[in-house]
């Protein structure tokens, strides 16, 4: 058990829907990251937040959003869901920006779009 | 660019030992994680190197050669619960973490 809760698990739904996916990183870790992982594909970086700040961007596309709360959870946005969306979407955590240190991931969360 | 080469796929038997290598080119450098990652699992972390040289944890070795940008994991004694996909990331200099696409690993009896 790495400490990062995920929510929800398993997630289907219909092309042009929204889904919100929630992470609560480690206690005592201001870091998350979101992740997306197509089948049989590497880690494709989303965005990071520190602190409940944006940190950095990655290949997050304008139909996705994410926002980190005062408590430190959370969650990534999914909109006008395509067919190409379906994934394993993966919340890490770590103690700080991610300079020195090992990322802790959550157990994903997989979304079928159908 | 940025960019982390890992061959695709490789495998081995049983017993024996897999150096599964990483090649890197990032803008900077602040060390090199390697993680483990079954089938539909969340990656877990197995090393990180920052100065060269070998390092070693138990059946799991890695090595860093900074001058060549060169990384690779060494795994003794396979077991059947090796067979997993083994992911290369660079912490480059802004310290964002750049994943290669990973070494899908085959065990065989």
């Amino acid at each position: 058990d790495s400490g990062v809760t995920q929510t929800p698990k398993h997630l289907i739904t219909a092309t042009g829907q929204r889904v919100t996916l929630r992470c609560s990183p480690r206690s005592g870790d201001l870091s998350v990251y979101w992740y997306q992982q197509s089948l049989d594909q590497g880690l494709q970086f989303l965005i990071q937040y520190y602190n409940g700040e944006e940190r950095a961007k990655g290949n997050i596309l304008e139909r996705f959003s994410a926002q980190q709360f005062p408590d430190l959870h959370s969650e990534l946005n999914l909109s006008s869901l395509e067919l190409g969306d379906s994934a394993l979407y993966f919340c890490a955590s770590s103690a700080g920006t991610g300079d020195v240190g090992e990322l802790f991931f959550g157990e994903g969360s997989r979304l079928t779009v159908l | 660019g940025q960019n982390i080469d890992q061959p695709t796929e490789m495998t081995a038997t049983e017993g024996a030992i897999v150096q599964i290598n990483c090649t890197y080119q990032t803008s900077g450098f602040n060390g090199l994680f390697w993680y483990q990652q079954h089938a539909g699992e969340a990656p877990t972390f197995l090393s990180y190197n920052v100065l060269d040289g070998l390092e070693e944890k138990g059946r799991f070795s890695s090595f860093l050669s900074r001058s060549k940008g060169y990384s690779y994991l060494l795994l003794k004694e396979l077991q059947m619960k090796d067979s997993a996909s083994y992911l290369c990331a660079v912490l480059d200099s802004n310290y964002q973490l750049i994943w290669g696409a990973g070494t899908k690993l085959i065990i065989k009896p």
